[in-house]
């Protein structure tokens, strides 16, 4: 596509609930990345994905979080058990091999669990 | 550790004037990207400003441009003749390992 997707936009849940992202990325970008924004904060690395394997997942938080990417295409980002403090916008981001050109970001989905 | 600060958590303007976002990063590193990005309401991250440690020259975008102070790791971010369309929050970032590390942000208001 012409831009990074992500869906749902918004996604409110209740504590305990399992929940999943999706991200589309620009067709062509090897490079796919996960961060997490919470309120007033900048956004926070979680996972790196390099094709269809995780790079460095280095930033998720627990093991509640999880994110796969089986085609190499679209990623998923899952969150078991939700807390209320996983509530934040969750950015994806996408670009071509190399990064030092900055990544191309989608529009994020914000997190509410209530 | 490699760190990113903003200092001034908000910071306003005239339109029409300039304005100058502070930031500092710290690295041990001698080769290394450094970023400015935009998030306006829509919550999507816009590139503005990309500048390569290894270049002395500050890069500009149009209305935008840099002074890097690489001694002093600093990367300030400047806007020429402000427009309403800039306010956004600011975030300065640094790149490496392929991640990119951002700071927690200024919140740009621009004054009508």
């Amino acid at each position: 596509g012409a831009g990074v997707s992500q869906t749902p936009s918004n996604k409110v849940t209740e504590k305990g609930k399992y929940v999943e992202l999706r991200c589309d990325p620009i067709s062509g970008h090897t490079a796919l990345y996960w961060y997490r924004q919470s309120l007033g904060q900048g956004p926070e690395f979680l996972i790196y994905f390099q094709g269809t394997g995780a790079a460095d997942d280095s930033g998720l938080p627990n093991d509640r979080f999880f994110a796969v990417r089986p085609e190499g295409s679209v990623s998923t980002l899952k969150i078991q058990r939700t807390e209320r403090g996983d509530s934040a916008v969750y950015l994806c981001a996408s670009s071509l091999t190399r990064t030092d050109y900055g990544y191309t970001f989608g529009s994020g989905t914000r997190l509410t669990v209530v | 550790a490699q760190t990113v600060t903003q200092s001034q958590p908000e910071m306003s303007v005239q339109e029409a004037e300039t304005v100058t976002l502070s930031c500092t990063y710290d690295t041990s590193e001698s080769d290394y990207y450094l970023f400015w990005y935009k998030q306006p309401p829509s919550r999507q991250m816009i590139l503005v400003i990309r500048q390569e440690a290894y270049k002395q020259q500050n890069a500009t975008e149009n209305r935008f441009s840099v002074n890097f102070q690489k001694a002093a790791k600093s990367f300030s971010l400047k806007i020429s003749d402000s427009q309403l369309g800039d306010a956004a929050m600011y975030f300065c970032a640094y790149l490496r390992d392929d991640k990119i590390i951002f700071g927690k942000g200024t919140r740009l208001h621009i004054l009508p």
